[in-house]
C-alpha cells in the first residue's frame, strides 16, 4: 500500500515566521503535489513536481515555495507565513504514465493542519 | 480547460436508503475521473476511477458510478447507506493536467 507521510499532523506558528511542512512517500511516484483546503473551498493546487529539482506553479502559488532534492520527499515553505495561511494543508502523489501529471489516482497524507497566529 | 462541478453540497439519507452524489464536468480531453472520499481529519481515499473503460465502475465499499458522456456526468450511488459512510465526498476530473477537484458534497447519515 502506497503511504504518504506527513510529519505534523498538527503546527501552530507565528505571523513572519518562515514554516516547512514536509511531505515523504514510499512508492517512488514522479508526481508530488501541495494542496490547502478551506471549507467551502475544496482542494486548491499550490504547487507539484513531477520530477526531482523539478516544480510547477499551481493555482495559488502566491507566499509559498517548495522543494524536492531527493524523489521521495516534497517539502512545502512558507516565506513569511500570514494569518490567511492558517488551513489544512495535504500532500499528495501519483505515478507518472505516459508522461503526463494527471491520468493517474493520487495518494494523499493525513494533512497539516496549520494555524498561523 | 476541465472544470468539475458537484451539485449539491450537502446530502442527507436514513440509514439502508440509496446514496446519489451528483456530478458534472466538463474536459477538452477524454477525461479520467475520479471519486475521493475523506473522513474527518484524514485525507482523501479514492473510491474509484474512470479511465475509457466500462461505463460502469465498482469502487470500494459497495459505491458505483456510471459515466454518461452524452450528460457530461459521473455520478456515484450507493444501493444502501450505511452510518460510516458519512463523510465528504469529491468528485475529480483530469485530462492531462494535474487534478481538478470539485467543491466537495457533505454525506450525512442518519439512524
Amino acid at each position: 500500500d502506497v503511504k504518504v507521510t506527513q510529519s505534523s499532523r498538527y503546527l501552530v506558528k507565528r505571523t513572519g515566521e518562515k514554516v516547512f511542512l514536509e511531505c515523504v512517500q514510499d512508492m517512488d511516484h514522479e508526481n508530488m503535489f501541495w494542496y490547502r483546503q478551506d471549507p467551502g473551498l475544496g482542494l486548491r493546487l499550490i504547487y507539484f513536481s513531477y520530477d526531482v529539482k523539478m516544480k510547477e506553479k499551481g493555482d495559488i502559488p502566491e507566499g509559498y515555495s517548495v522543494s524536492r532534492e531527493k524523489k521521495e520527499r516534497f517539502s512545502l515553505i512558507l516565506e513569511s507565513a500570514s494569518t490567511n495561511q492558517t488551513s489544512m494543508y495535504l500532500c499528495a502523489s501519483s505515478l507518472q504514465t505516459g508522461g503526463l501529471i494527471g491520468n493517474q489516482p493520487q495518494h494523499f497524507g493525513d494533512g497539516t493542519r496549520l494555524s498561523i497566529l | 480547460a476541465q472544470s468539475v462541478t458537484q451539485l449539491d453540497s450537502h446530502v442527507s439519507v436514513s440509514e439502508g436508503t440509496p446514496v446519489l452524489l451528483r456530478c458534472n464536468y466538463s474536459s477538452s480531453y477524454s477525461p479520467s475521473l475520479f471519486w475521493y472520499v475523506q473522513h474527518p481529519n484524514k485525507g482523501l481515499q479514492l473510491l474509484l476511477k474512470y479511465t475509457s473503460a466500462a461505463t460502469l465502475v465498482k469502487g470500494i465499499n459497495g459505491f458505483e458510478a456510471e459515466f454518461k458522456k452524452s450528460e457530461t456526468s459521473f455520478h456515484l450511488t450507493k444501493p444502501s447507506a450505511h452510518m460510516s459512510d458519512a463523510a465528504e465526498y469529491f468528485c475529480v476530473v483530469t485530462g492531462n493536467t494535474p487534478l481538478v477537484f470539485g467543491k466537495g458534497t457533505r454525506l450525512s447519515v442518519i439512524a
